[in-house]
């Protein structure tokens, strides 16, 4: 199985704040990554998929970046209904692994 | 607009199956584009892909390997709809297990609302 180790496990931040999420794969996945939010209680919400391409209606404050091995979650300027956990997932082959997840939290 | 509803019992006791249906709304389970995913959540797991079915002139399954030898994803065309059976279920099992539609490869982009379920005598 491909693994994918998310960075950092949980990150203090506030308002306004620009934050940078990791995820590492294991091996290659070339474009193969996507980016969900979980908040309790709710289904994860896809932020991004094939590493860079912003889901409809998601914000543009949100933005993904990476190929290969290494990628990004960058939200520019953090609002209060940002703060959640996020998973990265790699799609590039079965089964489909998520990360441990970042819990991004009000500072 | 695609909606999946979930059902299914929120208690089992070990060593049974566990079975869960989604029902489609708004695209079909037999598309040649999409597949339907089963995912899981727990606090010891975090999330975890459990498995999926899909139709490409047959149908296909994919599963997790810490659960294919207990597995069953199926699809139901009559009721446009799939199930997951899981037996010989242990506590390890317990989680609120997700139906989700990955549209196109990958894009896990509509979700069930959830069914917490708990594995316990």
């Amino acid at each position: 199985d491909i693994q994918t180790t998310q960075s950092p496990s949980s990150l203090s931040a506030s308002v306004g704040d620009r934050v940078t999420l990791t995820c590492r794969a294991s091996q290659n996945i070339r474009s193969n990554l996507s980016w969900f939010q979980v908040k309790p209680g709710r289904a994860p919400k896809l932020l991004v998929y094939a590493a860079s391409s912003l889901q409809s209606g998601v914000p543009s404050r949100f933005s993904g970046s990476g190929s290969g091995t290494d990628f990004t979650l960058t939200i520019s300027s953090l609002q209060p209904e940002d703060f959640a956990t996020y998973f990265c997932q790699q799609t590039y082959n079965t089964p489909f692994t998520f990360g441990q997840g970042t819990k991004l939290e009000i500072k | 607009q695609v909606q999946l509803q979930q059902s299914g019992p929120g208690l089992v006791k070990p060593s049974q199956t566990l079975s869960l249906t989604c029902v489609i709304a708004g695209d079909s389970v037999s598309s040649n584009s999409a597949a339907w995913n089963w995912v899981r959540q727990s606090p010891s797991r975090g999330l975890e892909w459990v498995g999926r079915t899909y139709y490409r002139s047959k149908w296909y399954n994919n599963y997790a390997v810490s659960v294919e030898s207990r597995i069953t994803i199926k699809p139901d065309t009559s009721n446009n709809q799939f199930s997951l059976q899981l037996n010989s279920v242990t506590p390890e099992d317990t989680a609120v297990y997700y139906c989700a539609r990955e549209s196109v490869v990958g894009k896990l982009d509509y979700w069930g609302q959830g069914t917490l379920v708990t594995v316990s005598s």
